[in-house]
């Protein structure tokens, strides 16, 4: 079974709406790391959450941390066509400080 | 320009071929790791290093082998090309600890075997 589980699998909004992205591990949080990979290419970090209610922006981007419910969400708002991609969560499931598991991906397509 | 290079970007093998796929760091990180990506299933961890000399198994190494001489390299080597390992590869780093600045990804190796 899938250790981080990432909802929904795709979206389509329209350039200028709202969304949220979620992520959520059926294991202990060590920290979460969000990624985006644009179709085709390497992945691009965008942020790090590690302490419980942790909230951390980056440009448009929003992203929270729920310790006690394993969860973390990316919010966007007033999306852009350049938000299109493929948006990944990873976490240390293992504490093991050498390497991630990760979600299997939301596809985002924003469309004008 | 730092960061993670990863050659070749495309590949085209026959069944039963082998070959090695590069990947090198020059930001003198301890930890490197190997991933393939594949559709509707997400990144896969194959092999890891926590440091030269020394590597170990992730959760798909089957068909693939590593070894870290240096701290800048960990080449990933097919043995014998089977069409199951058409993938996206990625090669990984970070520092040893926690990375709050996030694993540094290559830009990755799409193979195909055919």
């Amino acid at each position: 079974s899938q250790e981080l589980e990432q909802s929904p699998q795709s979206l389509i909004v329209q350039e200028g709406k709202n969304l949220t992205i979620n992520c959520t591990s059926s294991k202990t949080l060590y920290g979460l790391y969000w990624y985006k990979q644009k179709y085709g290419e390497g992945l691009i970090f965008l942020m790090m959450l590690q302490k419980g209610g942790e909230e951390k922006s980056h440009e448009k981007i929003t992203a929270k941390l729920d310790e006690k419910k394993q969860q973390s969400s990316l919010h966007i708002t007033a999306s852009q066509p350049s938000h299109a991609g493929i948006y990944l969560c990873g976490a240390d499931l293992a504490n093991s400080g050498y390497a991630l598991n990760f979600g299997k991906g939301t596809s985002l397509l924003v469309t004008p | 320009n730092a960061g993670v290079t990863q050659t070749p970007k495309f590949q085209v093998l026959k069944t039963g071929q082998s070959m090695t796929l590069q990947c090198a760091q020059d930001m003198n990180h301890e930890y490197m790791s190997w991933y393939r990506q594949d559709p509707g299933m997400g990144l896969r961890l194959i092999h890891y290093s926590v440091g030269a000399g020394i590597t170990d198994q992730g959760e798909v190494p089957n068909g693939y082998n590593v070894s870290r001489s240096t701290t800048e390299d960990f080449p990933l080597r097919l043995l014998s090309a089977a069409p199951s390992q058409t993938s996206v590869y990625f090669c990984a780093s970070s520092y040893k600890g926690v990375p709050l600045g996030g694993y540094t990804f290559g830009s990755g190796t799409r193979l195909t075997v055919v």
